[in-house]
This record gives C-alpha cells, structure tokens and sequence, in this order.
C-alpha cells in the first residue's frame, strides 16, 4: 500500500552494526505495527503501537527496539544485528474506528546481516 | 489465540474456481476469520472478513459453517495474477481487543496457463 512507505527497501549490513529500518504513513492510523518475515513462513509479530505513548512487545521482540516519534512515523532498531536477523521486514498500520480492523501494510525491507 | 491449518500449496489453472480450506478447531466465540494476500515482494494485503455463514465481495468468497471450525476460501475464475500466497487468520479483530490477529504459514497458489 502506497500510504506506508518503508525506509530503505534493502540494506546489507555487518554482525554487530546498529540498524535502523523506518515507516511513515499517511493514512492517519493511530496503530503501527513492525512484522517480520522469514523465508517460507509467515509474519511474526514484533513491536506495536496503538497510539504515540503506546508501545507494546509483540511474539519476537528480543533483539529488537522502537520508537513512534510521531502518529504517522515509527521505526524499528535492531541495536547489534545478528545474522539470524536476516528476514523481510514489514510495517503496518490499522484504524480502530472501524469494526472489522484491517492491516494496511508497506512493501517490506529485505535486511541482510552478513 | 486459535491456531490455523492450511494446505501449505494448491496449483491451479487461469478460469478455474480455487478453493482453499483453513482449520480452526479452537476458535473463540469473538474471533473473526480474515484472509490475505501477498505476492513475491509485497506486504499482504485484506481480502476478506467474515464471522459467519457466507461473505461475498468483488474479489472473494468466504464461506463459513455453522460449528466455525473451518473456513473456505473460493477464488472464481483465477488468472495469472492471482498467483500468491494467500494466509487465513483467526482474531477478534474489534478495536477494544486492539489487533490480536496472528499469521500462519499460509498457503502458495500457483496459477498456470
């Protein structure tokens, strides 16, 4: 979806480095949401957000960090890649104003962890 | 959360109906069943919703029993294009619970000539 832009779409980086991935959104959603995908398998769930002071651990969080530094902006930080990190990223965002909540996700970052 | 169970693949040929079935034995009386769709490269993407009986839209059917330990989803006349990986997600996904929808494995559908 087009409304949520992930920043890079890849990056390659080294064991130890501090990675940032971001997402912006224009959808004007309250809840953001950082899956990961690993080849194969489905999306796990790492961090959300239901709101800018709302930070809550998802299935997967060990290892990893984030920030909403605004409602339409959060991003999420792996503080010492590892290589089993290496995965397919995704950010998405949901409206809690409507009863049957979708997912809008963004097109993914491939993250590489040599 | 209630666990699903999909065909990990099913192929198929362009004008033919696909039917995926998805497993949820231990489905809650809140939770709604969700189905998505992702292609190579892209995040997934709402199909359908549906809590019981039969869900109609432009894309999909979603058909449901009366016991709710299963769910199908009916794909008519499939083209190339619907080559994906399709997951069925069981949650309730009302904004009090917030999102408590957990992806599986899904299903890889092929679509050929």
């Amino acid at each position: 979806d087009a409304d949520v832009t992930q920043t890079p779409r890849n990056r390659i980086t080294k064991t130890g480095k501090r990675i940032m991935l971001e997402c912006s959104q224009t959808k004007g959603h309250d809840r953001m949401y950082w899956y990961r995908q690993d080849p194969g398998l489905g999306l796990r769930l790492i961090y959300y957000s239901f709101d800018v002071k709302d930070i809550n651990k998802g299935e997967i969080s060990d290892g990893y960090s984030v920030s909403r530094q605004a409602q339409a902006k959060f991003s999420l930080s792996l503080e010492s890649a590892i290589p089993n990190q290496t995965a397919l990223y995704f950010c998405a965002t949901s409206d809690p104003g409507q009863n049957n909540e979708k997912l809008f996700f963004g097109s993914g970052t491939q993250l590489s962890v040599l | 959360l209630a666990k699903t169970t999909q065909p990990i693949s099913m192929d198929s040929y362009e004008g033919q109906e696909v039917n995926i079935t998805c497993s949820h034995n231990n489905i809650a009386t809140n939770d709604y069943i969700t189905w998505y769709q992702q292609f190579p490269s892209q995040g997934p993407r709402f199909i359908i919703q549906g809590y019981k009986t039969k869900v109609t839209n432009e894309v999909a059917s979603l058909f449901i029993p009366a016991d709710r330990k299963s769910s199908t989803l009916s794909l008519p006349r499939v083209s190339l294009s619907d080559t994906a990986v399709y997951y069925c997600l069981v949650g309730d996904p009302l904004p009090a619970a917030g999102n408590k929808l957990t992806f599986g494995g899904g299903t890889r559908v092929l679509v050929k000539p």
